[in-house]
């Protein structure tokens, strides 16, 4: 099953420049987390949210979560070519051993 | 941090074989691991929720009798897929829970297994 939605599905800026993405989201979730992949690679875990927190920062990712319309944006600032990836949000619901659900990502591309 | 391994890395398989992806949880216990598989250029879907010493639970769609879950000890959990076929070609990746650190949140994901099948 999926959760959420991602959009745009693919992304092409310049370096220097933000990237923004948004992930929508069907039932009530108690966080939801950013995961970045490079090409055929695993996961690396970004930051999380919490369902009662609005927004977060780390380094040059910025966090926004609104429940009430259920999505979430990533904001990536100064991008770099390194920031080159497959971006996915992913939700979770706490009953006993509920797992990550994922959207279906956001591709970046970022040319210097 | 903590550290979920995937062996094999990679696997090549003729069709109608069957192949064993180990998952393990270096250095700490989870008694609950997940099981993903990811298709090209496509998000990761859930196949399976791996229970140490009991059943798995396997999402709708995904076979139980082609993908046999075993989770005997509480670092290591192996997804083999029986008598695969070209379109069990995907990526398998891991992911587990420390339950120790008592952190529900923290899911540590491991590097992913490609099966081609040819």
């Amino acid at each position: 099953s999926q959760q959420g939605e991602e959009d745009p599905q693919a992304l092409s800026i310049q370096e220097g420049e933000n990237a923004t993405m948004n992930c929508s989201y069907k039932t009530s979730i108690n966080n939801l987390q950013w995961y970045r992949q490079n090409s055929g690679r695993g996961l690396v875990h970004l930051i999380l949210i919490r369902s009662n927190e609005r927004e977060k920062h780390s380094g040059r990712l910025r966090v926004t979560l609104d429940t009430s319309k259920k999505s979430s944006s990533l904001l990536i600032t100064a991008s770099r070519a390194a920031d080159t990836a497959s971006y996915f949000c992913a939700t979770a619901t706490y009953q006993a051993g509920t797992a990550l659900i994922f959207g279906k990502g956001t591709t970046l591309s970022v040319s210097s | 941090g903590a550290v979920v391994s995937q062996h094999p890395s990679r696997v090549i398989c003729k069709s109608g074989t069957s192949v064993k992806i180990e998952c393990r949880s270096l250095d700490f216990q989870a008694t609950t691991m997940f099981w993903y598989r990811q298709f090209p250029k496509q998000s990761l879907m859930l196949m399976a929720t791996s229970n140490e010493g009991s059943k798995a639970t396997y999402e709708q769609g995904v076979e139980k009798d082609k993908f046999l879950i075993n989770h005997a000890s509480l670092t290591l959990s192996t997804l083999t897929v029986t008598s695969a076929h070209p379109e069990d070609s995907s990526f398998y990746i891991c992911s587990a829970r420390d339950q120790k650190r008592g952190n529900q949140e923290t899911q540590y994901f491991g590097p992913g297994t490609r099966l081609l099948v040819l």
